[in-house]
């Protein structure tokens, strides 16, 4: 099966500051990857399909880039509401993988 | 709004069968793609299972041999049915939606989860 791996595991930032999340994957996954956010307690909040695509009422401060085996979420001005974990998903080959997720916590 | 909300027994012995269901309401079951994930404590996410309105479903090749999922379109329901429970299947169990972005089905609504914890 596909390994995703994330990094970094944590990421110590300030509100307004740029966040930039990186997922990797043991295998090509083309463009069939997913980002999404959870909170504690909460389910997980779809951000990005295909890698690039922001769901449906995502700000614009989220996107997503990259293919292959190398993808990034970035955050480009970090809201209060954004400190999280993020992680990512393939859903290139069977079975559909996740990463072992991002923390995005307060500095 | 979609919601999703799942039900069923918080502790199980092991050995036992864990039997979960997933209300959907706010969106019609047929059409669609609904799936099961788990999180153990401090691990990442499983993928466990979909299945479609019509009955097709795909397993996780880990939990094939006991996993079992099921659709009641009457009412709405899926249901996941889990055999031969240990401490390793400990885990917050969702249960979700996919949308179809052309490409790829991806999971755009979960529900709030359920604690399954394996105990004697």
């Amino acid at each position: 099966e596909v390994v995703l791996t994330q990094s970094p595991a944590t990421l110590s930032l300030s509100p307004g500051e740029r966040a930039t999340l990186s997922c990797r994957a043991s295998q090509s996954v083309a463009n069939h990857l997913a980002w999404y956010q959870q909170k504690p307690g909460q389910a997980p909040r779809l951000l990005i399909y295909d890698a690039s695509n922001r769901a449906t009422g995502i700000p614009a401060r989220f996107s997503g880039s990259g293919s292959g085996t190398d993808f990034t979420l970035t955050i480009s001005s970090l809201e209060p509401e954004d400190f999280a974990v993020y992680f990512c998903q393939q859903r290139n080959t069977a079975p559909e993988t996740f990463g072992q997720g991002t923390k995005v916590e307060v500095k | 709004q979609v919601r999703l909300q799942e039900s069923g027994p918080g502790l199980v012995k092991p050995s036992e069968t864990l039997s979960l269901t997933c209300s959907v309401s706010g969106d019609s079951i047929y059409n669609n793609y609904w799936g099961w994930f788990r999180q153990p404590p401090g691990k990442k996410l499983e993928w466990i299972g979909w299945i479609y309105s019509s009955g097709d479903v795909n397993y996780n090749p880990s939990l094939k041999s006991r996993v079992t999922i099921s659709v009641d379109t009457s009412k709405d329901q899926y249901s996941l049915k889990l055999t031969s429970m240990s401490a390793a299947d400990t885990a917050v169990y969702y249960c979700a939606r996919y949308f179809n972005a052309r490409s790829r089905h991806y999971v755009d609504v979960w529900g709030n989860g359920t604690t399954v914890s394996v105990s004697s």
